[in-house]
């Protein structure tokens, strides 16, 4: 089976841009969580979607939004970029909403220039 | 919410053992724990859930102490492969992973 799948693999951008990323969950997974690790930190949570649904937002501002469609895709936006936006974005799916095996995409790295 | 992780980093040679720990100061749905080798993404071990129940890796186990709200991951007869830095993620919410900021292990031959 396919594991999970993000695009695109890098993306350079500057400060002021907008970007979008996207994510196709394993199949079957219903559940899609998105993180961003700065180097040298651990995972940080920015959003959880199940069925369509936000079920969890982390301590990040509105500037990042995102949305899951019928096929269970999602996309994470992230408007007005900083510097500090500059990180590894990670796609994580689940079959479940609750406390499940939860698999990583290979992530984005995001550079603002 | 940020779970702590010990040590930091360790240094290990072939066929050696080595114990990760991981605390949480809030009671505790489940523990998850992550290998992330540079420049990857981190790959999936173990979960341990409220209850005892586990599923993960055969050749890794670990424990959940859920009224201490503690986690450690047992790595035995280390291989060149199990180098990288690990993650314990501790979930609260039920819906997120809150992730500590990992131990570095490194194997040598």
């Amino acid at each position: 089976d396919a594991g999970v799948t993000q695009s695109p693999t890098h993306l350079i951008k500057t400060r002021g841009q907008h970007v979008t990323l996207r994510c196709s969950p394993i199949s079957g997974h219903k559940s899609v969580s998105w993180y961003q690790q700065v180097l040298g930190q651990g995972p940080q949570f920015i959003f959880q979607y199940y069925e369509k649904e936000e079920r969890g937002r982390g301590n990040f501002p509105d500037r990042f939004s995102a949305r899951q469609f019928p096929n269970y895709s999602s996309e994470l936006n992230v408007n007005a970029l900083l510097l500090g936006d500059s990180a590894l974005y990670l796609c994580a799916s689940r079959r479940l909403a609750g406390p499940d095996t939860q698999y990583f995409g290979p992530g984005t790295r995001l550079t603002v220039l | 919410q940020q779970p702590v992780q010990s040590p930091q980093a360790v240094i290990l040679r072939e066929g050696e053992d080595a114990v990760i720990n991981c605390s949480s100061s809030k009671a505790l749905y489940s523990v998850h724990w992550y290998r992330q080798k540079h420049g990857e993404a981190p790959v999936f071990l173990m979960i341990l859930l409220k209850g005892g129940e586990q599923k993960g890796h055969e050749k890794i186990s670990a424990s959940f102490n859920e009224k201490k709200q503690q986690s450690s991951l047992y790595l035995t007869a280390s291989q060149l492969s199990y180098s990288g830095t690990y993650f314990c993620g501790t979930e609260i919410l039920g819906y997120a992973l809150n992730f500590g900021k990992g131990t570095s292990l490194l194997v040598t031959p």
